[in-house]
């Protein structure tokens, strides 16, 4: 009964490579997200989908491209992988209202820990 | 320095003892969360806070909040060695917004 579940756990490549890394929750939340954790434990926000909308979009290289396919479902895809992407990648979701106080308390994935050689 | 700072960045005490951490913000809030992130795992949610409470309590964690100061702490009563982790703040300005997060304070409980 996990919540919010990527795959994969690792991702090991080589630099130049495209890769993929797929979140799904069963929360039944309509706001999903990505984050970049780096190797000093900051954690950035790269993206967020609302029912399968874009709706925030940090400043991240266009390399990155997510895609919501429904609102389960968030996935990222990295083209052309550079040392500098190397980190953990978390996805998270929530539950947002549109026109209501929401608290925004965050679920989050355990991460995949992608290493660029 | 980013939205979110907390100090100390690092905490090692004895199982059983009390354990505060601070976190400080720069902007106007909607609500201050904590959360906590055992090593290799993903951030699990606390408490909330929202910006018209100044206290709130759940279990052994005692959140304050202070917006005059922009400052919030988390007191964790009793510590245990389970309580190893890091422990974020998160901000967000408006509701639904994004949440900005701290730089952690790695909490280390000693058995």
């Amino acid at each position: 009964d996990t919540a919010v579940s990527q795959t994969p756990k690792y991702l090991v490549t080589q630099m130049g490579n495209d890769k993929s890394i797929k979140c799904e929750q069963n929360l039944g939340h309509d706001t999903m997200y990505w984050y970049k954790q780096d190797s000093k434990k900051f954690l950035k926000i790269m993206f967020s989908y609302n029912n399968k909308e874009l709706i925030i979009n940090e400043t991240v290289p266009n390399r990155f491209s997510p895609k919501s396919p429904d609102k389960a479902h968030l996935n990222l895809h990295i083209n052309s992988l550079e040392l500098g992407d190397s980190a953990v990648y978390f996805c998270a979701s929530s539950q947002v209202v549109a026109g209501e106080i929401t608290y925004n308390e965050q679920f989050f994935g355990p991460g995949t820990r992608l290493t660029v050689l | 320095s980013q939205q979110g700072e907390e100090d100390p960045q690092a905490l090692s005490i004895q199982e059983g003892e009390n354990a505060t951490m601070n976190c400080s913000y720069k902007t106007s809030i909607n609500n201050l969360q904590w959360y906590r992130q055992n090593s290799g795992r993903g951030l699990v949610h606390l408490i909330l806070i929202r910006s018209n409470e100044r206290e709130k309590h759940s279990g052994r964690l005692r959140v304050t909040l202070d917006t005059s100061k922009k400052s919030s702490s988390l007191l964790i009563t009793a510590s245990r060695a389970a309580d190893t982790a890091s422990y974020f703040c998160a901000t967000d300005r408006a509701s639904g917004s994004r949440l900005t997060f701290g730089e952690g304070t790695q909490l280390t409980v000693n058995p």
